[in-house]
């Protein structure tokens, strides 16, 4: 079983749509919580932190929730510029990330 | 862009040769790590340099290894290459202060192809 679980989709969303994706991670002595963004043969960048008390940053909301050790992530009115793989993210320690496979998103017109 | 430097941007290699990936940091960083992605997968931990030391890693086996310069720059060398090190390498730039954890700046990698 992999650490960190995520849905590979592809979910395809109209552009507006309101989409959620999910992940779960198994080791609980997990300390710090991501959500990257990959576009099509380009580097993983970070979209957001996650935290407890869960955090939005403009059309993106990230929640974590450590007793079922589950974080979501949910964008509001998709762009097509939001076309791409997310990756959602746990680290403990000394800087070691470790990855889900990602979750692709297609936002069509 | 990141200020994180990666070469070369593709290599071809054959099983058995051996490989050396450069990776310079973002000016100010003075921890390097070092990801494998598999195409559909997400990268996974190689291992990470601070000041020139080891400073973890993950499941891979020895004859994957590292360096780190004086500059922070950093090398990953893959010895007696196999099918399945074909894989994109990514070399991650960040700050350690004290037990901070600090964000990770990504290059743009290295594809790596063994025939």
């Amino acid at each position: 079983r992999k650490e960190v679980e995520q849905d590979p989709g592809p979910f395809n969303v109209p552009e507006g749509a309101t989409v959620a994706f999910n992940c779960t991670y198994s080791n609980s002595a997990s300390q710090s919580f991501f959500w990257y963004r990959q576009d099509c043969r380009k580097e993983p960048k970070l979209l957001m932190s996650v935290y407890s008390s869960g955090n939005e940053d403009g059309r993106f909301t990230a929640q974590l929730n450590r007793a079922s050790q589950y974080i979501s992530l949910l964008i509001r009115d998709s762009k097509l510029s939001d076309s791409a793989t997310y990756l959602c993210v746990v680290s403990r320690g000394y800087n070691k990330l470790i990855f889900g496979a990602g979750t692709r998103l297609a936002v069509h017109p | 862009e990141t200020g994180v430097t990666q070469s070369p941007t593709h290599l071809i290699k054959t099983r058995g040769q051996q490989v050396t990936l450069r990776c310079s940091s973002q000016s100010g960083h003075n921890t390097v790590s070092w990801y494998q992605q598999a195409l559909g997968q997400g990268p996974q931990f190689i291992f990470q340099y601070y000041r020139e030391e080891e400073n973890g890693r993950g499941n891979f086996p020895p004859r994957f290894s590292g360096l780190q310069f004086p500059n922070y720059s950093s090398e990953l060398n893959v010895n007696a290459l196999e099918l399945d090190d074909s894989a994109l390498y990514l070399c991650a730039s960040s700050s350690t202060t004290g037990k901070r954890i600090n964000e990770q700046f990504f290059g743009p990698g290295t594809r790596l192809t063994v025939l």
